[in-house]
């Protein structure tokens, strides 16, 4: 049984470029949220998709976007990158909305330089 | 709004030692999960334990123990006889209505 797997590892972008990471939920998880890990730092809330939607945002930007497809995989964009989204970007996913312990994916580590 | 905090930033212990680590967090809801979860070192960020905010019988399993504590919004995590192998960064996250929020992790080596 596959659990979270995300694309690719690693990163590295300049400044002022786009980039879109993928992820593929645990089977039988219809919900996939997007965190992000600085360095020594416990993992941000991004935003959370189901049913294609995005139901809730944390507090990042609107660079910050996404998607969810109908086989519940899911992709996060980030445009005109900034040195400080450098970062560990982890997917999770789970089952509903509410109260589902997340799984995680190994993560991408993004490098903006 | 939602706040996690985890005052023992590291903790050092030697193999077979008990350890505990503190949890207090704040919130308005009256529904919420908490959660523990373990990040070895190589990375991944592995589920341990959840507990609802109706419950607060404490628990164990295996060498795992937890003490929730809503009139102090505390809830700690024991690990007993502790070993090598639970050497990791554990965090502390308390989840609502999709988001989850952690705090910034507890660093527990065990050493032989």
């Amino acid at each position: 049984d596959a659990g979270v797997t995300q694309s690719p590892t690693h990163l590295i972008k300049t400044r002022g470029q786009q980039v879109t990471l993928r992820c593929s939920p645990k089977s039988g998880h219809d919900t996939v949220s997007w965190y992000q890990q600085a360095l020594g730092q416990g993992p941000q809330f991004i935003f959370q998709y189901y049913e294609e939607e995005e139901r809730q945002r944390g507090n990042f930007p609107d660079r910050f976007s996404g998607h969810q497809f109908p086989n519940y995989s899911s992709e996060l964009n980030v445009n005109a990158l900034l040195l400080g989204d450098s970062a560990l970007y982890l997917c999770a996913s789970s089952k509903g909305l509410f109260g589902s312990p997340l799984h995680f994916g190994n993560g991408t580590r993004l490098t903006v330089t | 709004a939602q706040k996690v905090t985890q005052a023992q930033t590291e903790i050092s212990v030697v193999e077979k030692e008990d350890v505990t680590l503190d949890c207090v967090y704040e919130t308005r809801d009256t529904t919420y999960y908490l959660f523990w979860y373990k990040q070895p070192p190589s990375g991944e960020l592995v589920f341990l334990i959840r507990r609802n905010s109706f419950d607060e019988q404490n628990e164990i399993s295996g060498r795992y123990s937890w003490n929730f504590q809503k009139s102090t919004s505390s809830f700690n995590f024991t690990i007993t006889a502790s070993q090598v192998v639970d050497s990791a960064v554990y965090f502390c996250a308390l989840g609502g209505a999709g988001k989850s929020t952690f705090g910034d992790g507890t660093t527990l080596t065990v050493k032989p």
